[in-house]
Order: structure tokens, then C-alpha cells, then sequence
């Protein structure tokens, strides 16, 4: 069975910030994708990665996706009290497999 | 804005009872996903369903679980006989393509409550 680990699990910080939360697995997914999650809803998916070193941005998140295809790393600047949320990375194991990590929870404060 | 939708938003049955929890995926998709997850857990994935059959399942999806689209709209998820483990926020989810699940979008959620 496919794991996907996450870290930290817990993160705090003040806005204004800057912060990395990373998502890691032994193995290869064909794609990654990064979702946020707010208590009691589901998850909304933010960016899909599929090539090995791929680097995408979304407004002031960064995603980047690991050569190897068995990491990826979510920045984020500035962070703002609206970033707030679970960040759950998932893997595809090329149609196999469909996991997902057990999330970062950030809390970003005023 | 097409969204996935999902009913019940919460359900609380008896242990042993039959439960049925229904999904409307977005309209021109054509894949079809349940997902659970236990109250301070991970997402954890049941079951795809594409062209009216089952493409994958997990461990979790033993006999108790089914699936089916009866009328080309909804899509559900029967558990046949609910156990105190049930109990989890279940999200359906759907997209068009199969190329590497991208794209998945995720309904609300159904908070199941086995007492």
C-alpha cells in the first residue's frame, strides 16, 4: 500500500508570513494534486502536477512537483487569515492507486 | 458555476440499518468516485465507478458497499447492514476524464451517524 506522508501536521503562523508544507512518498505517482479542505465540506482541488520538476503558481502559492515524481511542496507568501485550512496532498499510482496524505492544518493569524 | 451536490447532509441511522447516500455528479462527467473519511482521518478512497460498472475498489469496499446509477443522474452508495465504524463524512466526487484523476471535483459531503 501507498503512503503519502505530510508535515508538519500542525502550523501555525502569524500573516505575512512565508511557509513550505511538504507532501513525501516512496513512490512514484504519475500525478500529484493539492487540495484544500475547510471543516465540514470537501475537498477543493488547487493544482495538479504530472512532470517530474514541474513548478506551478497559483496567485501567492507555489506548487513544485519532486524529479523523481515522489515529493511535492506547497509555498506559500504572505499567507493571509483566507489561507487558513486543511492542504491535503493526493498521488495517482498511474491508475492503480488514489491516496491521499493525512494533511497539513494551517492556521494563519491576524 | 456546475458544482457536485450531495444528499443527506447528515445521517444518523441505527447500527444494522441500510443506508443510501446519493450524489449528483456534474452533468457531462463521466467518472464517479466515493471517498470517506473518519472524523479526524484522511480521505480515504472507496470506490470509481465509469460506464455503469465498477473500475476500482478498496479494501474498505467489502460486501456491505454498493454502488449504482440507476438513472443516469444519480449516482449512490447503499451499506447494506451500518456498523458503528461506518460513521464518516462520505464525499462523492466526479470528473471527465481518466487520464490521472485530475480534475476531481469533490461534492459537500454526508456526515453518516451510526448510533
Amino acid at each position: 500500500t501507498q503512503l503519502l506522508e505530510q508535515s508538519p501536521q500542525f502550523l501555525s503562523i502569524q500573516e505575512g508570513e512565508n511557509l513550505t508544507v511538504y507532501c513525501n512518498s516512496s513512490s512514484v505517482f504519475s500525478s500529484l494534486q493539492w487540495y484544500r479542505q475547510e471543516p465540514g465540506e470537501g475537498p477543493v482541488l488547487l493544482v495538479t502536477v504530472v512532470t517530474g520538476g514541474e513548478v506551478k503558481k497559483l496567485k501567492r502559492l507555489t506548487f513544485q512537483f519532486g524529479d523523481a515524481r515522489k515529493d511535492s511542496s506547497l509555498h506559500i507568501t504572505a499567507a493571509q487569515p483566507g489561507d487558513t485550512g486543511l492542504y491535503l496532498c493526493a498521488g495517482d499510482d498511474y491508475g492503480q492507486n488514489f491516496v491521499f496524505g493525512p494533511g497539513t492544518r494551517l492556521s494563519v493569524l491576524p | 458555476e456546475p458544482e457536485v451536490t450531495q444528499t443527506p447532509s447528515h445521517q444518523v441511522t441505527q447500527m444494522g440499518q441500510e443506508v443510501i447516500l446519493r450524489c449528483v455528479p456534474i452533468s457531462n462527467h463521466l467518472y464517479f468516485y466515493w471517498y470517506r473519511q473518519i472524523l479526524g482521518q484522511k480521505v480515504e478512497f472507496l470506490v470509481s465507478f465509469y460506464n455503469n460498472e465498477i473500475s476500482e475498489k478498496s479494501e474498505i469496499f467489502d460486501d456491505q458497499f454498493s454502488v449504482e446509477r440507476p438513472d443516469g443522474s444519480n449516482f449512490t452508495l447503499k451499506i447494506r447492514s451500518t456498523k458503528l465504524e461506518d460513521s464518516a463524512m462520505y464525499f462523492c466526487a466526479s470528473n471527465l476524464e481518466r487520464i490521472s484523476y485530475n480534475e476531481q471535483f469533490f461534492g459537500p459531503g454526508t456526515r453518516l451517524t451510526v448510533l
